[in-house]
């Protein structure tokens, strides 16, 4: 499967444990975009990378939560302390500035967080 | 910032029926305008995109119009299908951002 990869696909944790997700973008993706989806609604912007950059942040990406993308392949999202307000789908999506499609992003399968 | 607003909410039609669903954006410097398909517990699919210098695209069954002059795009999907019974979401790309900011999703129910 060469698509964008997300692990874990579950993840239930108690209030104030931290957490961390990987995504594994699709292999010659240099941009690399985190989303969260909450029930019934679109999924809302977190942040950005451009190979190892991290070049835009949402004002919804509170100082609980932190995103690596070293040597601009996977990438980590870890929330500190985290609340029940958390609980959500956790989306990874990658894209090329390269070739003939250089908007489209091609999402993964999400990580569901539970925070109990 | 970008702000995209979706409609209707659900949308029931009849297997064969055309399905339409509309968008409206906020920052008229939009340039890019994709349209997700999501099945229930699944990721979101591409189905179809515009840019700001394209009034019409189509693909099959499956057709997007812009009109940048009232700042709405809707998706037309004709013939359907009970497989195309999902939640289908518009987004926008905003000035200088490489973030897509998504509407609020239509749940389209194709009845056999």
């Amino acid at each position: 499967d060469t698509g964008v990869s997300q692990n874990p696909r579950h993840k239930i944790t108690k209030r104030g444990q931290n957490v961390t997700f990987r995504c594994d973008p699709i292999s010659e993706h240099n941009r690399l975009y985190w989303y969260r989806q909450t029930l019934g609604q679109g999924p809302e912007f977190l942040t950005y990378f451009q190979n190892e950059a991290q070049l835009e942040k949402s004002r919804l990406l509170s100082d609980r939560f932190s995103a690596e993308r070293p040597k601009g392949s996977f990438s980590t999202l870890e929330i500190q302390r985290t609340e029940q307000g958390d609980s959500a789908m956790y989306l990874c999506a990658s894209s090329t500035d390269r070739g003939r499609t250089p908007y489209e992003q091609y999402f993964g399968p999400g990580t569901r967080l539970t925070v109990t | 910032g970008e702000n995209v607003e979706q409609h209707p909410s659900t949308l029931s039609v009849q297997e064969g029926d055309s399905a339409v669903i509309k968008c409206t954006y906020s920052d008229s410097a939009s340039n890019y305008f994709p349209w997700y398909k999501q099945e229930l517990g699944k990721r979101p699919q591409l189905i179809i995109d515009i840019r700001s210098n394209v009034g019409e695209k189509k693909d099959q069954r499956i057709a997007v119009t812009l009109n940048k002059t009232a700042k709405h795009f809707s998706l037309h999907i004709t013939e359907t299908q009970p497989e195309d019974s999902a939640v289908y979401f518009c987004a926008a790309r905003g000035t200088g951002r490489r973030a897509l900011t998504f509407g609020s999703g239509t749940r389209l129910q194709v009845q056999p």
